[in-house]
């Protein structure tokens, strides 16, 4: 079975700073994929950004960045130049091509402050 | 394109009672997940279905079971609430698994 685990359940950054939330996972899968998820406060699930791996580069999305290291099994998310609507919860998940699901750490709660 | 959609969005019911949850996924999407959302528990598998099969089932009892249809929409039921069923069911869908799952709003569940 796989695990995903953050460790922080609650960060807080001031606007315009950078900040990096910790994922790591526990799997025996060879053929995996990962995922960054924000849900905002009582609103919607939105992906942040994938990361799959058996690429080594680590997957961008405009001020959302990834650390992937495989080896040690640790996907960590880095946001730059946060922004208040940025606030929300964050969750890391796995998925694994055989398994045909999620599975999702518990999340992080993202305060961004003026 | 048009997003997962849920219906309903809210819903209160007695324990003992059963529900019957809706989920559209976007167009060409043929996979669909179903997740639990709770405070203590966090996000929980329920299950996923493909061109009308189920591929993989969470840890959960029988009550809770599912279906989609050939126009990929799916449902899913649970039978005899009990209170601490009540959560945030979310709906998600993709081309399969291995892609991007998005998610729509969610169902709010309440027993009372």
């Amino acid at each position: 079975a796989q695990t995903v685990t953050q460790s922080q359940p609650e960060m807080s950054v001031q606007e315009a700073e950078t900040v990096t939330l910790s994922c790591t996972y526990d799997t025996s899968e060879s053929n995996y994929y990962l995922f960054w998820y924000k849900q905002p406060p009582s609103r919607q699930m939105i992906l942040v950004i994938r990361q799959e791996a058996y690429k080594q580069q680590n997957a961008t999305e405009n001020r959302f960045s990834v650390n992937f290291q495989k080896a040690a099994k640790s996907f960590s998310l880095k946001i730059s130049d946060s922004q208040l609507g940025d606030t929300a919860m964050y969750f890391c998940a796995f998925g694994a091509n055989s398994g045909y699901a999620l599975n999702f750490g518990k999340g992080t709660s993202l305060l961004v402050t003026p | 394109k048009a997003g997962v959609t849920q219906t309903p969005r809210y819903l209160i019911k007695t324990r003992g009672q059963q529900v019957t949850l809706s989920c559209s996924p976007i167009s060409g999407h043929r996979s669909v997940s179903w997740y639990q959302q709770t405070p203590g528990q966090g996000l929980q598998f329920l299950f996923e279905y493909f061109s009308e099969t189920q591929r993989n089932k969470g840890n959960f009892p029988g009550r809770f079971s599912g279906r989609q249809f050939s126009n990929s929409r799916s449902e899913m039921n649970v039978s005899t609430l009990e209170l601490g069923d009540s959560a945030l069911y979310l709906c998600a869908s993709s081309l399969d698994t291995s892609y991007e799952q998005y998610f729509g709003p969610g169902t709010r569940l309440t027993v009372t």
